[in-house]
């Protein structure tokens, strides 16, 4: 299985600072043929399901607020929250739907500082 | 807007099987791909399989190998509902199970969830 790994496994952020929240694949998850990204991000509040943020590790889904984004650099993922609100204080969570199984990180809290 | 809908007991007997159904509206199953995925707070968000139905003639299913040997998809069309069976259930296997939609495809990612349901295992 593909393990993907977040980074850190909490933070504390104050509003209106940038927050950044990292995943690492064990291994490619890449499509050459079209040029993807296989990986999405996730919010989860408490007693909520995850909610998708970002598929193809860019692309916010409808609705998603704009402070939200995702990057890669290399075998590395991040999702940045440019300006945090309170709103935003939630478990985040990256997965990987190259191969299967699809598997998901670890989980990064994200709070108020 | 699709919604989904999981429902079953809440608790369940070692060795015993775990079934829950998953009741779809607002879109019909005979399309997409359909997942049970479930989430623990030591093992975090663990897929457990999808089924596909598309209404005529293909049905197709995938679990997770770590689950395979223990797992059953399928779906009711008549209902709009899909369900998961899980035997010999232990401790480790209470958590709390989700449905989900996937985007599209087979190798996809999860676009609509349930609200999710407790699960414990227990005697």
């Amino acid at each position: 299985d593909i393990v993907m790994t977040q980074s850190p496994d909490s933070l504390s952020v104050s509003l209106g600072e940038r927050a950044t929240i990292n995943c690492q694949s064990s291994e490619s998850i890449f499509y050459s043929s079209n040029n993807k990204n296989y990986l999405a991000w996730y919010q989860q509040k408490p007693g909520q399901p995850p909610k998708l943020l970002i598929s193809w590790a860019s692309t916010r889904e409808f609705g998603v607020p704009d402070r939200f984004s995702g990057s890669v650099s290399g075998p590395d993922f991040t999702l940045t929250i440019s300006s945090l609100q309170p709103e935003d204080v939630a478990l985040y969570y990256c997965q990987q739907y190259f191969l299967s199984p699809p598997t998901f990180g670890g989980g990064t809290k994200v709070e108020i500082k | 807007q699709v919604q989904l809908q999981e429902s079953g007991p809440g608790l369940v007997k070692p060795s015993e099987t775990l079934s829950l159904t998953c009741t779809v509206s607002g879109g019909s199953i005979s399309s997409h791909y359909w997942s049970w995925i479930r989430q623990t707070p030591g093992k975090g968000l663990e897929w457990i399989g999808y089924m596909f139905y598309n209404g005529r003639d293909r049905e197709r299913v995938n679990y997770n190998p770590s689950l395979k040997s223990r797992v059953a998809i399928s779906a009711d069309t008549s209902k709009n509902q899909f369900s998961l069976k899980l035997s010999s259930v232990t401790a480790a296997d209470t958590a709390v199970y989700y449905c989900a939609r996937q985007a599209a495809g087979d190798y996809d990612y999860f676009q609509h969830w349930g609200q999710g349901t407790l699960v414990t295992v227990s005697s």
